[in-house]
């Protein structure tokens, strides 16, 4: 069984920076074809999907948030961290991380299963 | 403003049959796989089907999907008070990113 759990603050300043950490469980990122990515969703409004990274350490961010992110893989602790710089008012909410199922294209992309979701609040 | 366009709100009786569209361009979907997702309130998205019309194990068969050149589709039979919830269309897109539709609420009447 697949699990996977977002952790990170839940309160951060304007300007300053983000870092949140996906663990999971039953599955490897070394094992060939599989990927974890972070998508986010402000309240009431739409998922915006943020981050990839792949088992073989390729990575894919969103263009429009390319500059601010970073995505990072300890295979050994089977964690992913999504850092995001200069968070403002506009970044606030629930951050979630995903699986993405063994495929050899990096094209062939779909998320399943979801972590349960952390909600982010940006305010000074 | 979403890369892929989808109705915000769609509504039937229960034991009705709706249908959700997902329309793109032949950046995504014209030329990927799309997958849906099915958020319930207060909880994090579940994958309905994936590769235009697969479902995972577990996913009961009142759920399918279909794509058509620049168009997919998600249809739901036998609807029931606990479909109720957002529906959100994804795929990849030629700019190497993800990128999803802007949800569908789903009511139940």
């Amino acid at each position: 069984q697949i699990t996977l759990k977002e952790s990170g603050p839940t309160l951060v300043k304007p300007t300053q920076t983000l870092t949140l950490t996906c663990t999971f469980s039953g599955f490897s990122l070394s094992t060939s074809g599989v990927g974890v990515g972070w998508i986010r969703q402000p309240p009431g409004k739409a998922l915006e999907w943020l981050a990839l990274i792949y088992w073989d350490d390729d990575k894919r961010y969103s263009p429009s948030l390319k500059s601010r992110l970073t995505i990072t893989k300890d295979t050994s602790k089977n964690q992913v961290v999504l850092t995001m710089t200069n968070m403002d008012p506009v970044d606030t909410a629930t951050y979630y991380c995903a699986h993405r199922p063994r495929s050899p294209n990096r094209m062939h992309n779909w998320f399943d299963p979801w972590g349960q979701g952390t909600l982010v609040t940006v305010s000074s | 403003q979403s890369v892929l366009t989808q109705p915000p709100s769609v509504s039937a009786a229960p034991g009705q049959k709706v249908t959700i569209s997902c329309s793109g361009s032949s950046s995504n979907i014209g030329n990927n796989y799309v997958s849906w997702y099915q958020q319930l309130p207060g909880t994090a998205p579940k994958l309905l089907i994936y590769d235009n019309n697969k479902r995972p194990s577990g996913i009961p068969d009142r759920f399918s999907g279909s794509k058509s050149g620049t168009s997919a589709t998600l249809g739901i039979t036998g609807l029931q008070t606990g479909d109720e919830a957002d529906y959100y269309c994804g795929t990849w897109d030629s700019s190497l990113s993800w990128v999803f539709g802007g949800g569908t609420k789903l009511t139940v009447l």
